[in-house]
C-alpha cells in the first residue's frame, strides 16, 4: 500500500522556535508538495518541489523554506513560528506531470503554535 | 486566475439518497480533475481522477463527470451510507502548469443520518 507518511499528528511549539515537519513517501514520486489548510480559506500551496535539492515557492511562501536532500523526504521549516502559523499542513506527493496517479496525501500534521 | 468553486457549502440528507455534489472552474484549461474525501482531522484520500479528455470516472458506488466546456464537474454518490459523512474537495490542474499544482475548491461537507 502506497503512502505518504507525516512524522507527527499533533504538534506544540512556542512562538519563536524553529520547527520541522517531516514528510517521506515510498512511491518512487517526483513532485512532492506541502499544503496549510485553514478553516474558511481551503488548502493553500505553501512549497512544491520537483527533484532532490529543487524546489519552487507556492502562494504564500512566507516565513516557511523547504528541504528536499533525498527524493522520497520533503521538509518543510518554519523559521521562526508565529502564532499565524497555527494551522493543518498537509504533505503530498504526485508522479511527475501528476497524469496517470494523482495526488496522495498524508494523515496531516496539526501545529499549534502558543 | 483559475477559480474552483463548490456549492453547496454543506448537505445533509438521510440514509439511501443519492448524493449530487457539484464543482465549477473558471478557466477550461485544464489538464485533470480529481476528487478528494476528508475525513474531520485527517489527510485527503483521492477517489476519482478524471483526464481532459474524459467525461466520466466510474469507482463502486461513486460517479464523477466532467464536461470541460462549461467548467463543471459532478460527483454522485449512490445509495449513500452514514459512513460517506465526511468533506468532498475537487481540484484541478492546469495545462499550463508543469509541476502537478492543484487548486482546490473550498470543499461540501455532507453528513448523511442514518
Amino acid at each position: 500500500d502506497v503512502k505518504v507518511t507525516q512524522s507527527s499528528r499533533y504538534l506544540v511549539k512556542r512562538t519563536g522556535e524553529k520547527v520541522f515537519l517531516e514528510c517521506v513517501q515510498d512511491m518512487d514520486h517526483e513532485n512532492m508538495f506541502w499544503y496549510r489548510q485553514d478553516p474558511g480559506l481551503g488548502l493553500r500551496l505553501i512549497y512544491f518541489s520537483y527533484d532532490v535539492k529543487m524546489k519552487e515557492k507556492g502562494d504564500i511562501p512566507e516565513g516557511y523554506s523547504v528541504s528536499r536532500e533525498k527524493k522520497e523526504r520533503f521538509s518543510l521549516i518554519l523559521e521562526s513560528a508565529s502564532t499565524n502559523q497555527t494551522s493543518m499542513y498537509l504533505c503530498a506527493s504526485s508522479s511527475s506531470g501528476g497524469a496517470d496517479y494523482g495526488y496522495t496525501f498524508g494523515s496531516g500534521t496539526r501545529l499549534t503554535v502558543v | 486566475k483559475q477559480e474552483v468553486t463548490q456549492i453547496p457549502a454543506a448537505l445533509s440528507v438521510p440514509e439511501g439518497e443519492n448524493l449530487v455534489l457539484n464543482c465549477s472552474f473558471t478557466d477550461s484549461a485544464i489538464y485533470n480533475l480529481q476528487w478528494f474525501r476528508q475525513d474531520p482531522g485527517k489527510g485527503l484520500t483521492s477517489l476519482l481522477l478524471i483526464q481532459s479528455s474524459q467525461r466520466e470516472q466510474t469507482s463502486g458506488r461513486l460517479n464523477a463527470s466532467l464536461d470541460k466546456s462549461s467548467g463543471r464537474s459532478t460527483l454522485y454518490i449512490a445509495a449513500s451510507q452514514p459512513g460517506d459523512s465526511a468533506t468532498y474537495l475537487c481540484a484541478v490542474q492546469m495545462t499550463t502548469d508543469s509541476w502537478g499544482k492543484l487548486q482546490f475548491g473550498a470543499g461540501t461537507q455532507v453528513v448523511v443520518t442514518p
